[in-house]
C-alpha cells in the first residue's frame, strides 16, 4: 500500500539556522510529491510540488525540496528559519495523476523556532 | 481571487445527532475532495466530487455521506456521531478541466468537537 513517512515528528531549530525536513515514501512508480505547511488552527497551505523534470523544485516563504528516486525521499529545506516558520509541515503522495486525486499525508513535522 | 472556503469554524455536537459541513471551492475550481485531520495525525481521504458525483472514497463508513452542488460547492454529512468523528475537516479544491487537476488547494477547515 502506498505510504508516506516523516520520521521527525517535533524538530527544534534556532532562528537563522537551517533546516532540513525529512519524508519518504512507499509507491512502485513515481508519484507527484508535495510539501504542505499547517499553522495552528489552520488549514494547509501548499509550499511546494514535483511532478516531474528538475529533481530541485523550488516553493514558496524560502522553501526548496529535492526528489531523489534511488531513495525514495523528498526532503524539504530552508537555508535560514524565520520564527515565522514554526508551523506543523506534511508532506503527501498523489498516486494517480489526471483526477481521481487522493493525496496520502504522512503524519507531519512539528517545527520549533527558538529566538 | 477568493481561495477555498469553509462553514462553519467550530461546531460542538453530540454523540448520535447529525451534522453537515459546507465548502465553497477556489474560483475556477470545478473538483472537491474532503479529508478528516484528527488531533496529532495529517489528513485522512474521505471523498472526492466532480460533476455532482462521488468518484473515489476512502476507508470511512456510509454514515459519511456528501453532496456536490451546480455551481461546485459541496456539503460533507456525518450522521450518528461518534466520540472518534472529533476532528479537523479539510475541503479542498482542485481544477479538473482546466489543466492543474492534480494540485489540492485547502480550506481553513471546520474543527467538530462531539461531546
Amino acid at each position: 500500500a502506498q505510504s508516506v513517512t516523516q520520521p521527525d515528528i517535533h524538530i527544534t531549530v534556532s532562528e537563522g539556522a537551517s533546516l532540513e525536513l525529512r519524508c519518504n515514501y512507499s509507491y512502485g512508480a513515481t508519484p507527484y510529491l508535495f510539501w504542505y505547511v499547517q499553522s495552528p488552527g489552520q488549514g494547509l497551505q501548499l509550499l511546494l510540488k514535483y511532478f516531474s523534470g528538475d529533481t530541485l523544485v523550488q516553493g514558496i516563504k524560502g522553501f526548496e525540496a529535492e526528489f531523489k528516486r534511488s531513495q525514495s525521499s523528498f526532503n524539504l529545506r530552508k537555508p535560514s528559519v524565520h520564527w515565522s516558520d514554526a508551523a506543523e509541515y506534511f508532506c503527501a503522495v498523489l498516486p494517480f495523476s489526471g483526477g481521481y486525486n487522493k493525496l496520502i499525508f504522512g503524519a507531519g513535522t512539528r517545527l520549533a523556532v527558538h529566538p | 481571487d477568493a481561495g477555498v472556503t469553509q462553514s462553519p469554524t467550530h461546531l460542538i455536537k453530540t454523540r448520535g445527532q447529525q451534522v453537515t459541513l459546507r465548502c465553497s471551492p477556489k474560483s475556477g475550481h470545478d473538483t472537491v475532495s474532503w479529508y478528516q485531520q484528527a488531533l496529532g495525525q495529517g489528513p485522512q481521504f474521505i471523498f472526492q466530487y466532480y460533476e455532482e458525483e462521488e468518484r473515489q472514497r476512502g476507508n470511512f463508513p456510509d454514515r459519511f455521506s456528501g453532496h456536490q452542488f451546480p455551481n461546485y460547492s459541496s456539503e460533507l454529512n456525518v450522521n450518528a456521531l461518534l466520540l472518534g468523528d472529533s476532528a479537523l475537516y479539510l475541503c479542498a479544491s482542485s481544477d479538473d478541466a482546466g489543466g492543474d487537476t492534480d494540485t489540492q488547494y485547502f480550506g481553513p477547515g471546520t474543527r467538530l468537537t462531539v461531546l
